[in-house]
């Protein structure tokens, strides 16, 4: 069954609005989890790297106060896209990964954004 | 430079026949792994396998096996018997330092979309 449950699957808004995706580890603590962001029939890009307790670690080129993060448990994530714009349309999504086991990063199923 | 290549954007298998998706990368930690996920058109990414620089043998989980060659800085998959349901998106990934270091990010290729054919 799924380990990282992400949530919705699915949001469709008007331009300006602001969305918060979230991400749950469902049976482990993760201090660390991870945001992609995956535009049609391109790969995975990270967006940031999100630290239980502490500030979010950006890549280059994503704007921090557009895309909050914030951790503030071991088994959650969330991201809110702010005042989000059609160009912000675009599927994220969530991995984690057990501190306490050799398991590769576990990804939930994806937030499909899509901003009118 | 990037620092996973996949240079085949898709690929035609026939059902029940084997199949190689390439995967190189470029690194200059000793220490590293590497992955393979597939991603159907549901979104979802399904881990396959996995290679540590420093495994002394090929990874296997099924029908999966890494082709790893680390002089040549590449770890194709391998796909045997290959299934309707493989049809999928796969991408090969990258982790660079070593496993429960304190980020563990991955990078990823730009992936192969895999069609099995009836």
């Amino acid at each position: 069954g799924a380990v990282v449950s992400q949530h919705p699957s699915r949001v469709i808004c008007k331009s300006g609005t602001s969305v918060k995706i979230e991400c749950r580890s469902l049976d482990f603590q993760a201090t660390t989890m991870f945001w992609y962001r995956q535009f049609p029939k391109q790969s995975l890009m990270l967006m940031a790297t999100s630290n239980e307790g502490s500030k979010a670690t950006y890549e280059q080129g994503v704007e921090k106060d557009k895309f909050l993060i914030n951790h503030a448990s071991l088994t959650l994530s969330t991201l809110t896209v702010t005042s989000a714009h059609p160009e912000d349309s675009s599927f994220y999504i969530c991995s984690a990964r057990d501190v306490n086991s050799n398991q590769p990063q576990h990804f939930g199923d994806g937030t499909r954004l899509s901003i009118l | 430079a990037q620092k996973i290549t996949q240079t085949q954007p898709g690929m035609f298998v026939q059902e029940k026949e084997a199949v190689t998706l390439d995967c190189t990368y470029d690194t200059s930690d000793p220490s590293y792994g590497l992955f393979w996920y597939k991603q159907p058109s549901s979104g979802e990414m399904i881990f396959l396998i996995y290679q540590g620089s420093y495994d002394q043998q090929n990874a296997t989980e099924g029908r999966y096996s890494l082709n790893f060659q680390k002089a040549r800085k590449s770890a194709n998959l391998v796909i045997s018997a290959s299934q309707l349901g493989d049809s999928a998106m796969y991408f090969c990934a990258m982790r660079e330092g070593p496993r429960g270091g304190a980020t563990n990010k991955l990078i990823f290729g730009t992936g192969t979309l895999l069609a099995v054919q009836p």
